[in-house]
C-alpha cells in the first residue's frame, strides 16, 4: 500500500530537548516536504526536498532542520524546541507537482 | 507569509444542495491543488490543475482553474454528508515547489 508514515503520532516534550520526527515513503517519490498546521494560520511549509541531498527552506524554517540522505526518508529535527513550535506536523511526498500523499500527522506539544 | 484566500470560511448546507468554494490570490500559479482533510488526518489530494481555464471533474466535484491562473473554484453538486470536511487549496507561485496553502473552507453537509 502506497503510504507516507510519520512517527511518533503524538509527542509531549520539554523546552530545549532535541527531538526528531521521522517520515518515510514507499513510493519512490523524489519530492518530500514538511508542514505545520495551526488554527487560523492554515498549513505552512517548513522545508522541502527535491531529491537526495537537495533541501530548501519553505515559509517557516526557523528552529527546524531536515536531512535527505536517502530517497525514502525525510526526518524533521528540532534542535531546541520551544513552546511556539507546539503544532500539528505533516510530512508529504509526490513525484512532482504539489504534495500528493500526506502522512497521518504528528501532534507535538512543547511545555 | 502569503496565504491563499478561500471563501467562504464556513458552510453548512442540507444534503442535496449545490455549493461553490473559491480560492483567490493576486499571484499567478504554476499549478494549483485541492485537498479534503478530515479531523485528525492528513489532507487527501483531490485534483491538480495546471492550465489556465482548465476544468476537471471528479464524480460530483467540478474544479476550475482561472484563465489567468490566479484563482480556482470547486463546485459540488448534490452534496452528501460524506462530503463534510475541510477543503484546502494550495499552489506554487514560482515553479520552485514552494507551496502555500489557503486557510480552508470548513463544509458541513446535514442529512
Amino acid at each position: 500500500e502506497a503510504q507516507v508514515t510519520q512517527n511518533p503520532r503524538y509527542l509531549i516534550t520539554v523546552t530545549g530537548k532535541k527531538l526528531t520526527v521521522t517520515c518515510s515513503q514507499n513510493m519512490n517519490h523524489e519530492y518530500m516536504s514538511w508542514y505545520r498546521q495551526d488554527p487560523g494560520l492554515g498549513l505552512r511549509q517548513i522545508y522541502y526536498s527535491m531529491n537526495v541531498e537537495v533541501t530548501d527552506k519553505g515559509d517557516v524554517p526557523e528552529g527546524y532542520k531536515v536531512s535527505r540522505k536517502e530517497k525514502r526518508n525525510f526526518p524533521l529535527i528540532l534542535e531546541s524546541p520551544s513552546p511556539n513550535q507546539t503544532s500539528l506536523y505533516f510530512c508529504a511526498s509526490s513525484l512532482g507537482t504539489g504534495p500528493a500523499f500526506f502522512g497521518q500527522g504528528t501532534r507535538l506539544t512543547v511545555v | 507569509t502569503q496565504l491563499l484566500e478561500q471563501s467562504p470560511q464556513f458552510l453548512s448546507i442540507q444534503e442535496g444542495e449545490n455549493l461553490t468554494v473559491y480560492c483567490n490570490s493576486s499571484s499567478v500559479f504554476s499549478s494549483l491543488q485541492w485537498y479534503r482533510q478530515e479531523p485528525g488526518e492528513g489532507p487527501v489530494l483531490l485534483v491538480t490543475v495546471v492550465t489556465g481555464g482548465e476544468v476537471k471533474k471528479l464524480k460530483r466535484l467540478t474544479f476550475q482553474f482561472g484563465d489567468a491562473r490566479k484563482d480556482s473554484s470547486l463546485h459540488i453538486t448534490a452534496a452528501q454528508p460524506g462530503d463534510t470536511g475541510l477543503y484546502l487549496c494550495a499552489g506554487d507561485t514560482s515553479g520552485t515547489y514552494k507551496y502555500i496553502f489557503g486557510t480552508g473552507t470548513r463544509l458541513k453537509v446535514l442529512a
